[in-house]
């Protein structure tokens, strides 16, 4: 297995500009969530999904949009980038369960100019 | 989820035990005491899990206080791999079992 990819590893992009960054999973797990992670902090979770066409909002949201069409897929939409969006994203995935362990995927380092 | 309590930063000795402590006072009946570490310029991994009883696993132990308003993750022996941030975590049920809310964690060094 696989585990949890991401791509792109890194990206710069220009304020106001637009991208996906993709995730992957080939454990077959419903749940899924993106993570974003600023220098010296911890994680804080952005949106989430608990299967196929289910996704929530996290803590953090605004500027992000999120889809599952597939049980492996879960793409991360910035719509307009801004520099307050500059920061290491990760991909996760569990089973189910409040007890499952939950798997990370590498990240992206984002930088917004 | 209820507030977890790390120091910022704790230094051991290669080939030593460590013992990283969490503080967590306000812990309900049910939430489970969940340990993450992240290495540098990676993903967090899962590390060991508990909710009342002690548990040992190949990479750590994860001793539990009765009143379970503490705990602590023992390393048995620090190599200089186990250098990274370890994030102590309370997941309480919910109908998503989604959102882990990781704190700044302990960051450990070793020292060779």
């Amino acid at each position: 297995n696989a585990g949890v990819t991401q791509t792109p590893k890194f990206q710069v992009l220009k304020t106001g500009q637009s991208m996906t960054l993709q995730c992957a999973q080939d454990m077959n797990h419903e749940y899924m969530s993106w993570y974003r992670q600023d220098p010296g902090m911890g994680l804080r979770l952005i949106h989430y999904s608990v299967g196929a066409g289910i996704t929530d909002q996290g803590e953090v949201p605004n500027g992000y949009n999120v889809s599952r069409s597939t049980t492996e897929d879960f793409p991360l939409r910035l719509l307009s980038a801004a520099p307050s969006q500059t920061s290491v994203y990760f991909c996760a995935s569990k089973r189910g369960s409040n007890t499952d362990t939950q798997y990370f995927g590498p990240g992206t380092r984002l930088t917004v100019l | 989820d209820a507030k977890t309590t790390q120091p910022n930063s704790m230094e051991s000795n290669e080939e030593e035990p460590v013992h990283l402590p969490c503080n967590h006072s306000t812990i309900s009946g049910t939430d489970y005491i969940h340990w993450y570490r992240q290495l540098p310029s990676q993903g967090p991994e899962y590390v060991i899990h508990g909710l009342t009883s002690n548990v040992n696993n190949r990479m750590a132990s994860l001793a539990i206080a009765e009143d379970r308003k503490s705990s602590t993750l023992i390393l048995h022996r620090a190599t200089l791999r186990d250098a990274a941030v370890y994030y102590c975590i309370l997941r309480a049920p919910d109908n998503y079992g989604q959102n882990f809310v990781f704190g700044p964690g302990t960051r450990l060094s070793v020292l060779p």
